[in-house]
């Protein structure tokens, strides 16, 4: 595609209850992130894959957190139990040395409201 | 603690006028730094990127300035549009893949 896009561009979930949210990287991009934006926080690094590599969850805020990237290509972020405090902005980025070594393409987010 | 710290929080400027929003960062290592415009629900876009070696760089009616040794950046907006209107945000990168973000300016130009 054109872009990253993510889906659903938004989520209302009871607490509690467990959702995922998924990323379809820019193609042939070999690094793929997930971020969480809180109101009023700057973007905060959760989770990285880069290629067949073992992926970066040093950001993961919580066992609850877990995320998949099958193919080399889509991502799923799964959320277990949700709770008041997982509300936010997920975003995914992806990247590839190709396009530029630092560069990376935010998908539009998707807005989690847990209640 | 990595930070980066932004200002100012906000800024109101009329449509036509010019605009600079400061960075201040404590990232170590440094490996580069970016700008990138956020419009109100949809993901950042990158406007600038600059390593170590740079000092300035341009796009369009935007310019960032990088000051390793004092470890601040700005982003200058020339002749603003009132698309322009949006949040701003510093980024730094350190060691490996690792990204500090800023919690933005957020700009709004008017008539």
């Amino acid at each position: 595609g054109a872009g990253v896009s993510q889906s659903p561009s938004n989520k209302v979930t009871e607490k509690g209850k467990d959702v995922e949210l998924r990323c379809d990287p820019i193609s042939g991009h070999t690094a793929l992130y997930w971020y969480r934006q809180s109101l009023g926080q700057g973007l905060e690094f959760l989770i990285y894959f880069q290629g067949n590599s073992a992926p970066d969850k040093s950001g993961l805020p919580s066992d609850r957190f877990s995320a998949e990237r099958t193919g080399g290509s889509v991502s799923t972020l799964t959320i277990q139990r949700t709770q008041q405090e997982d509300s936010a902005v997920y975003l995914c980025a992806s990247s590839s040395r190709l396009a530029g070594a630092y560069e990376q393409y935010f998908g539009p987010g998707t807005r989690l409201t847990v209640t | 603690k990595n930070q980066v710290e932004q200002s100012p929080q906000s800024l109101i400027i009329l449509e036509g006028k010019n605009c600079t929003l400061q960075c201040n960062y404590t990232v170590s290592p440094f490996s580069n730094l970016r700008w990138y415009k956020q419009d109100t629900g949809r993901g950042p876009v990158s406007l600038t990127i600059m390593t170590f070696s740079e000092n300035t760089k341009s796009n369009g009616r935007y310019t960032a300035t990088l000051d390793a040794d004092t470890k601040q950046s700005s982003l200058h907006i020339t002749a603003s549009q009132l698309s322009d209107s949006a949040s701003y945000i510093c980024v730094v990168g350190g060691g490996g893949n690792k990204l500090t973000f800023g919690t933005g300016t957020q700009l709004k130009v008017e008539l």
